[in-house]
């Protein structure tokens, strides 16, 4: 199985900071990867997938980046709204696995 | 608009039986892959099983292989999950989603709660 490793757990960021958020896989997905957003109570929501493509509807400070192994998100310009769960996720091998996830808080 | 809806959670006992159904719409639910993915309370997302466009190939995890089985009716726009031998570890809310032609998730439903438990 391919393991996503997450990082950091927890940050927290002022308003209009930039922050990021990286993975790491055990074996090289090819881009295909993830990035979902959760905010409290709600389900996940995807931000980013391809590595790189952002999702309808997303705003345009949310970026991705990364190949082979090593992805990361980024938020540029931390927002109140962004404070929430955030995910990574390969599909490039069954079975399909989540990174542990990442906690943003607002400072 | 899509939307996917859960029903079928509730509390049972280990070593019991579930089946989640989950209603779609708003897009051509034939055309698309589907699964079930969990979470744990308090916990991160684990995938459950993904059904092919046609139903005839199925995936899950080793955790659950053997005890869930997902289904599709394409002609009702439903997917399902039976879910036997039910442990302590499989108490979570139970997602229905949609995949993208990449397997990444583009759509959610708002989650259902399984609590297994004596």
């Amino acid at each position: 199985d391919i393991q996503m490793t997450q990082s950091p757990v927890s940050l927290s960021a002022s308003l209009g900071e930039t922050v990021s958020i990286e993975c790491l896989a055990s074996e090289g997905v090819s881009n295909d990867l993830a990035w979902y957003q959760q905010k409290s109570g709600k389900s996940p929501q995807l931000l980013i997938y391809a590595a790189s493509r952002l999702q309808d509807g997303v705003p345009s400070r949310f970026s991705g980046s990364g190949s082979g192994t090593r992805y990361s998100l980024k938020i540029s310009g931390m927002q109140p709204e962004d404070e929430a769960d955030y995910f990574c996720q390969q599909s490039y091998k069954y079975p399909l696995t989540f990174g542990s996830g990442t906690k943003l808080e607002i400072k | 608009e899509v939307q996917l809806v859960e029903s079928g959670g509730g509390l049972v006992q280990p070593g019991g039986s579930l089946k989640l159904s989950c209603a779609a719409s708003g897009f051509t639910f034939s055309n698309d892959y589907m699964a079930w993915v969990r979470q744990a309370p308090k916990k991160g997302l684990e995938w459950v099983a993904t059904i092919s466009t046609s139903g005839l190939t199925t995936y899950y995890p080793d955790s659950v292989r053997g005890r869930f089985t997902i289904s599709r009716d394409n002609a009702e726009s439903s997917l399902y999950l039976q879910m036997n031998s039910l442990r302590s570890e499989d108490t979570a809310t139970y997602y229905c989603v949609k995949h993208t032609s990449r397997i990444s998730i583009d759509y959610w439903g708002q989650g259902v709660l399984v609590t297994v438990s004596s």
